[in-house]
Protein backbone atom coordinates (compact mmCIF):
# COMPACT_ATOMS: atom_id res chain seq x y z
CA UNK A 1 0.00 0.00 0.00
CA UNK A 2 1.05 3.53 -1.32
CA UNK A 3 1.85 5.64 1.64
CA UNK A 4 -0.51 8.26 0.38
CA UNK A 5 -3.08 7.23 -2.23
CA UNK A 6 -5.23 9.42 -4.31
CA UNK A 7 -7.41 6.90 -6.64
CA UNK A 8 -9.96 8.87 -8.16
CA UNK A 9 -9.38 11.07 -10.90
CA UNK A 10 -9.39 12.77 -13.02
CA UNK A 11 -12.22 14.54 -12.41
CA UNK A 12 -14.46 17.13 -14.63
CA UNK A 13 -16.81 19.54 -13.22
CA UNK A 14 -19.54 21.96 -14.72
CA UNK A 15 -18.23 25.84 -13.46
CA UNK A 16 -19.69 27.00 -10.32
CA UNK A 17 -20.14 23.45 -9.60
CA UNK A 18 -18.21 21.87 -6.15
CA UNK A 19 -15.08 19.84 -6.38
CA UNK A 20 -14.44 17.02 -4.05
CA UNK A 21 -10.59 16.00 -4.04
CA UNK A 22 -10.03 13.06 -1.58
CA UNK A 23 -6.92 11.07 -0.03
CA UNK A 24 -6.00 8.72 2.18
CA UNK A 25 -3.10 7.67 4.28
CA UNK A 26 -1.40 4.40 5.51
CA UNK A 27 0.88 5.87 8.90
CA UNK A 28 -1.17 6.05 11.43
CA UNK A 29 0.71 8.36 13.28
CA UNK A 30 0.65 10.95 10.06
CA UNK A 31 0.10 14.77 12.11
CA UNK A 32 -0.18 17.51 9.37
CA UNK A 33 -1.45 17.13 5.82
CA UNK A 34 -1.36 19.39 2.87
CA UNK A 35 -3.21 20.14 -0.19
CA UNK A 36 -0.91 21.48 -3.60
CA UNK A 37 -2.22 22.49 -6.74
CA UNK A 38 0.11 22.55 -9.30
CA UNK A 39 -0.69 23.71 -12.61
CA UNK A 40 0.43 22.13 -16.11
CA UNK A 41 4.26 23.14 -16.51
CA UNK A 42 4.50 25.19 -12.51
CA UNK A 43 5.67 23.95 -9.29
CA UNK A 44 3.03 23.32 -6.96
CA UNK A 45 1.91 25.82 -4.83
CA UNK A 46 0.29 25.28 -0.80
CA UNK A 47 -3.46 25.94 -0.73
CA UNK A 48 -4.01 24.43 2.53
CA UNK A 49 -2.78 22.66 5.58
CA UNK A 50 -4.66 20.72 8.41
CA UNK A 51 -3.85 19.31 11.54
CA UNK A 52 -6.65 18.81 13.62
CA UNK A 53 -9.76 16.82 12.49
CA UNK A 54 -12.48 18.20 11.43
CA UNK A 55 -13.06 21.25 8.66
CA UNK A 56 -10.58 24.15 7.82
CA UNK A 57 -12.22 27.10 5.49
CA UNK A 58 -10.22 29.56 3.64
CA UNK A 59 -12.36 30.98 1.16
CA UNK A 60 -13.70 28.77 -1.60
CA UNK A 61 -11.59 25.75 -0.08
CA UNK A 62 -12.11 23.52 2.91
CA UNK A 63 -10.03 21.17 3.97
CA UNK A 64 -11.26 17.80 5.91
CA UNK A 65 -9.63 15.35 7.87
CA UNK A 66 -10.68 12.37 9.71
CA UNK A 67 -7.89 10.53 11.65
CA UNK A 68 -9.85 7.82 12.63
CA UNK A 69 -10.61 7.14 9.07
CA UNK A 70 -7.39 7.97 7.76
CA UNK A 71 -8.41 10.35 5.49
CA UNK A 72 -8.19 14.11 4.28
CA UNK A 73 -10.41 15.78 1.55
CA UNK A 74 -10.29 19.52 -0.14
CA UNK A 75 -13.78 20.67 -1.00
CA UNK A 76 -13.82 23.53 -3.81
CA UNK A 77 -16.77 25.99 -3.55
CA UNK A 78 -18.31 27.61 -6.54
CA UNK A 79 -15.20 25.74 -8.98
CA UNK A 80 -14.11 28.43 -11.88
CA UNK A 81 -11.61 27.04 -14.68
CA UNK A 82 -8.72 28.85 -12.74
CA UNK A 83 -9.12 25.52 -10.56
CA UNK A 84 -8.24 23.45 -13.30
CA UNK A 85 -5.09 21.74 -12.31
CA UNK A 86 -3.47 19.16 -10.36
CA UNK A 87 -3.73 18.73 -6.59
CA UNK A 88 -1.68 17.13 -4.27
CA UNK A 89 -2.05 15.25 -1.18
CA UNK A 90 0.96 15.66 0.92
CA UNK A 91 1.75 14.14 4.30
CA UNK A 92 3.98 14.70 7.20
CA UNK A 93 4.24 12.16 10.05
CA UNK A 94 6.19 14.38 12.49
CA UNK A 95 7.84 17.38 12.30
CA UNK A 96 11.19 15.92 11.65
CA UNK A 97 9.46 13.74 9.31
CA UNK A 98 10.18 14.25 5.44
CA UNK A 99 6.75 14.96 3.31
CA UNK A 100 5.43 12.33 1.35
CA UNK A 101 3.22 13.28 -1.91
CA UNK A 102 0.44 11.42 -3.50
CA UNK A 103 0.30 11.09 -7.48
CA UNK A 104 -2.17 13.54 -7.76
CA UNK A 105 -5.73 14.33 -8.95
CA UNK A 106 -6.66 16.30 -12.26
CA UNK A 107 -9.56 18.50 -11.93
CA UNK A 108 -11.08 19.99 -14.86
CA UNK A 109 -13.84 22.72 -14.37
CA UNK A 110 -15.77 23.11 -17.70
CA UNK A 111 -17.15 26.35 -18.06
CA UNK B 1 6.70 34.79 -1.89
CA UNK B 2 8.98 31.90 -2.13
CA UNK B 3 12.58 32.50 -1.81
CA UNK B 4 13.95 29.44 -3.91
CA UNK B 5 15.77 29.15 -6.90
CA UNK B 6 16.84 26.45 -9.18
CA UNK B 7 19.69 27.08 -11.95
CA UNK B 8 19.33 26.46 -14.63
CA UNK B 9 15.92 26.17 -15.89
CA UNK B 10 16.43 24.54 -19.11
CA UNK B 11 18.80 22.08 -20.07
CA UNK B 12 20.18 19.64 -22.94
CA UNK B 13 22.99 18.06 -22.45
CA UNK B 14 24.81 14.89 -23.81
CA UNK B 15 24.69 11.45 -22.94
CA UNK B 16 27.80 10.93 -20.72
CA UNK B 17 28.13 14.13 -19.59
CA UNK B 18 28.94 15.68 -15.63
CA UNK B 19 25.84 17.83 -14.67
CA UNK B 20 24.95 19.46 -11.38
CA UNK B 21 21.39 21.48 -11.10
CA UNK B 22 22.04 24.16 -8.26
CA UNK B 23 19.31 25.16 -5.74
CA UNK B 24 19.47 28.07 -3.12
CA UNK B 25 17.13 29.44 -1.19
CA UNK B 26 17.30 32.16 1.16
CA UNK B 27 14.62 31.83 4.02
CA UNK B 28 17.17 30.10 6.32
CA UNK B 29 15.03 26.37 6.03
CA UNK B 30 17.02 23.62 7.56
CA UNK B 31 15.10 21.03 5.54
CA UNK B 32 14.92 20.85 1.42
CA UNK B 33 13.96 18.34 -0.75
CA UNK B 34 14.47 17.29 -4.18
CA UNK B 35 11.69 15.61 -6.15
CA UNK B 36 11.68 14.21 -9.66
CA UNK B 37 8.92 14.42 -11.85
CA UNK B 38 7.71 13.37 -15.05
CA UNK B 39 5.24 15.30 -17.14
CA UNK B 40 1.75 14.64 -16.15
CA UNK B 41 3.31 12.00 -13.26
CA UNK B 42 3.40 11.91 -9.76
CA UNK B 43 6.15 13.33 -7.25
CA UNK B 44 9.10 11.44 -6.24
CA UNK B 45 11.48 12.35 -3.10
CA UNK B 46 14.90 11.38 -4.66
CA UNK B 47 17.29 13.26 -1.63
CA UNK B 48 16.71 15.02 1.69
CA UNK B 49 18.32 16.59 4.46
CA UNK B 50 17.63 18.23 7.47
CA UNK B 51 20.21 20.76 7.69
CA UNK B 52 24.12 21.02 7.34
CA UNK B 53 25.91 18.21 6.53
CA UNK B 54 22.65 15.65 6.79
CA UNK B 55 21.47 13.86 3.47
CA UNK B 56 19.37 10.94 3.26
CA UNK B 57 18.07 8.95 0.04
CA UNK B 58 14.68 9.45 -1.14
CA UNK B 59 11.69 6.73 -1.60
CA UNK B 60 12.94 6.32 -5.35
CA UNK B 61 16.12 5.40 -5.93
CA UNK B 62 18.55 8.02 -8.05
CA UNK B 63 21.69 8.15 -10.12
CA UNK B 64 22.35 11.36 -8.03
CA UNK B 65 24.31 12.78 -5.43
CA UNK B 66 23.61 15.91 -3.30
CA UNK B 67 25.57 17.75 -0.70
CA UNK B 68 24.96 20.60 2.19
CA UNK B 69 27.45 22.24 2.64
CA UNK B 70 26.12 25.72 3.80
CA UNK B 71 22.45 26.08 4.89
CA UNK B 72 21.11 28.05 1.74
CA UNK B 73 22.81 25.63 -0.84
CA UNK B 74 21.60 21.66 -2.42
CA UNK B 75 23.01 21.49 -5.22
CA UNK B 76 22.30 17.41 -7.22
CA UNK B 77 24.96 16.13 -9.17
CA UNK B 78 24.91 13.50 -12.18
CA UNK B 79 27.88 12.12 -12.51
CA UNK B 80 27.11 10.36 -15.69
CA UNK B 81 24.21 11.62 -17.55
CA UNK B 82 21.91 9.38 -19.27
CA UNK B 83 18.03 9.34 -21.55
CA UNK B 84 17.14 7.79 -18.48
CA UNK B 85 17.76 11.01 -16.74
CA UNK B 86 15.64 13.00 -18.53
CA UNK B 87 12.83 14.70 -16.30
CA UNK B 88 11.76 17.78 -14.33
CA UNK B 89 14.16 17.91 -11.07
CA UNK B 90 12.20 20.44 -7.93
CA UNK B 91 14.06 21.81 -5.20
CA UNK B 92 11.80 23.00 -2.38
CA UNK B 93 12.88 23.73 1.26
CA UNK B 94 10.71 23.97 4.99
CA UNK B 95 11.44 25.01 8.10
CA UNK B 96 12.43 23.00 11.11
CA UNK B 97 11.59 23.90 14.66
CA UNK B 98 9.14 24.41 17.39
CA UNK B 99 5.70 24.90 15.61
CA UNK B 100 6.93 23.28 12.19
CA UNK B 101 4.24 20.95 11.98
CA UNK B 102 2.41 22.79 9.73
CA UNK B 103 5.15 24.20 7.95
CA UNK B 104 5.33 24.17 4.27
CA UNK B 105 7.33 23.28 1.21
CA UNK B 106 8.40 25.79 -0.90
CA UNK B 107 9.10 24.80 -4.80
CA UNK B 108 11.26 26.35 -6.80
CA UNK B 109 10.73 26.49 -10.76
CA UNK B 110 12.42 23.41 -11.52
CA UNK B 111 14.84 22.37 -14.03
CA UNK B 112 13.80 20.51 -16.91
CA UNK B 113 16.78 18.06 -17.86
CA UNK B 114 16.82 16.89 -21.27
CA UNK B 115 19.60 13.98 -21.89
CA UNK B 116 19.97 13.30 -25.56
Amino acid sequence: QKEVEQNSGPLSVPEGAIASLNCTYSDRGSQSFFWYRQYSGKSPELIMSIYSNGDKEDGRFTAQLNKASQYVSLLIRDSQPSDSATYLCAVRSGANSKLTFGKGITLSVRP
Amino acid sequence: EADIYQTPRYLVIGTGKKITLECSQTMGHDKMYWYQQDPGMELHLIHYSYGVNSTEKGDLSSESTVSRIRTEHFPLTLESARPSHTSQYLCASSDVGQGSILAEAFFGQGTRLTVV
